[in-house]
């Protein structure tokens, strides 16, 4: 149990071009779910706190206009990269938490989106 | 990571047991979390830790001192297959986003 996908797991674009990526909670619902960005060598940054139903918090420095999350339904949520440019390139992972877990601090990590912006 | 320290690199030989330490900052602490990221993956589980004391998981332990600030990962009988990233998190309240620390990279020689 407690698995997450994220599609696409790999995605290379042009500068200036949007990239939609999501995240998927496959056999749990999911009120809350993260996004965090990895540059190489580096540790996991949140960039926000997706909530079901509601705007998504965003963490000091990251451009809400600019990344978009969208958490329509209790098992997606949704981080469009806009206007995306060659230093956006990096690992997008999403994280779930379980809604009626045992323990709902423990989170689930999808398998990760690496971005590539040419 | 805010305020959460780990050591950059270690390294060990196979077989042997490696103690990754990890100390962070008390206020409004909720829990510990140790996951680990191989090159090009998603973190993975490893442990959680809300309580003091030490939690065994097979060859993997975690403790926790919440008046200290300070936990450690205790890998036994290493395998190659250990040579990753241990990532130690904690949440800023109940329920919320994990914050990482910047990560021990882990190299097991045969």
């Amino acid at each position: 149990g407690a698995v997450v996908s994220q599609h696409p797991s790999w995605v290379i674009c042009k500068s200036g071009t949007s990239v939609k990526i999501e995240c998927r909670s496959l056999d749990f619902q999911a009120t809350t779910m993260f996004w965090y960005r990895q540059f190489p060598k580096q540790s996991l940054m949140l960039m926000a706190t997706s909530n079901e139903g509601s705007k998504a918090t965003y963490e000091q420095g990251v451009e809400k206009d600019k990344f978009l999350i969208n958490h329509a339904s209790l098992t997606l949520s949704t981080l469009t990269v806009t206007s995306a440019h060659p230093e956006d390139s990096s690992f997008y992972i999403c994280s779930a938490r379980d809604s009626a877990g045992a323990s709902t601090d423990t989170q689930y990590f999808g398998p990760g989106t690496r971005l590539t912006v040419l | 990571g805010q305020n959460i320290d780990q050591p950059t690199e270690m390294t060990a030989t196979e077989g042997a047991i490696v103690q990754i330490n990890c100390t962070y900052q008390t206020s409004g602490f909720n829990g510990l979390f140790w996951y680990q990221q191989h090159a090009g993956e998603a973190p993975t589980f490893l442990s959680y830790n809300v309580l003091d004391g030490l939690e065994e998981k097979g060859r993997f332990s975690s403790f926790l001192s919440r008046s200290k600030g300070y936990s450690y990962l205790l890998l036994k009988e290493l395998q190659m297959k250990d040579s990753a990233s241990y990532l130690c998190a904690r949440t800023r309240q109940a329920g919320t986003a994990l914050i990482f620390g910047k990560g021990t990279t882990l190299s097991v020689s045969s």
